[in-house]
């Protein structure tokens, strides 16, 4: 079975400066899509950002990127010039290629974004 | 619908009572699942469905558990003599197919509390 840790459950940064959030994965498969998802006080699940397995190339959407180290199976979120509203719970997630496909997401951490 | 709309958004019942939690998926979706999210903790997989394929019932923690989905749209999530454990969001997504490319939009959940 798939497993996903998050190891980090807070985190605070600076307005203005730069947070990564860990994550690790434990997979047997090859192929397969990693996913960082925000859920703020609302409760909704907010998709960040995605990287599929088979891509070197780190995903990156404006002020958020990963580092995706495919044999440390490693997936962190990078967020730049951190924003008040960017204080949320953030989980990260797995998910198969193949038929059966839903999300095994991580703990969690939550990100506190000083003024 | 713009969004995954689910309903009601917040339960209180008596522990022994059976509830209802109804969830309305993005038109076009054939996708639709349902994760149980406890107090500060991550998503836990409860059900999926895809069209008309039997759905994956193993998440669900027991058979106090079940979710039937009609006609391909709507599902309702139903737990029977609720127990105090059973208390936590219930969130339900959808996406376009279930291939594992596609975006999962996740609804603002129902949150349940069991007295």
């Amino acid at each position: 079975a798939q497993t996903v840790t998050q190891s980090q459950p807070e985190m605070s940064v600076q307005e203005a400066e730069t947070v990564t959030l860990s994550c690790t994965y434990d997979t047997s498969e090859s192929d397969y899509y990693l996913f960082w998802y925000k859920q703020p006080p609302s409760r909704q699940m907010i998709l960040v950002i995605r990287q599929e397995a088979y891509k070197q190339q780190n995903a990156t959407e404006n002020r958020f990127s990963v580092n995706f180290q495919k044999a440390a199976k490693s997936f962190s979120l990078k967020i730049s010039d951190s924003q008040l509203g960017d204080a949320a719970m953030y989980f990260c997630a797995y998910r198969r290629t193949n038929a059966g496909n839903m999300l095994t997401f991580g703990g969690g951490t939550r990100l506190m974004v000083k003024p | 619908g713009a969004g995954v709309s689910q309903s009601p958004s917040n339960k209180v019942t008596e522990k022994g009572k059976d509830v209802e939690l109804r969830c309305d998926p993005i038109s076009g979706h054939t996708a639709l699942y349902w994760y149980r999210q406890s107090l500060g903790q991550g998503l836990e997989f409860l059900i999926y469905f895809q069209g008309n394929s039997a759905p994956d019932k193993s998440g669900l923690p027991s058979d106090r558990f079940s979710a039937e989905r009609t006609g391909g749209s709507v599902s309702t999530l139903t737990i029977q003599r609720t127990q105090q454990e059973d208390s936590a969001v219930y969130l339900c997504a959808s996406s376009r197919q279930s291939s594992s490319g596609n975006t999962i939009y996740f609804g603002e959940g129902s949150w349940l509390t069991v007295v």
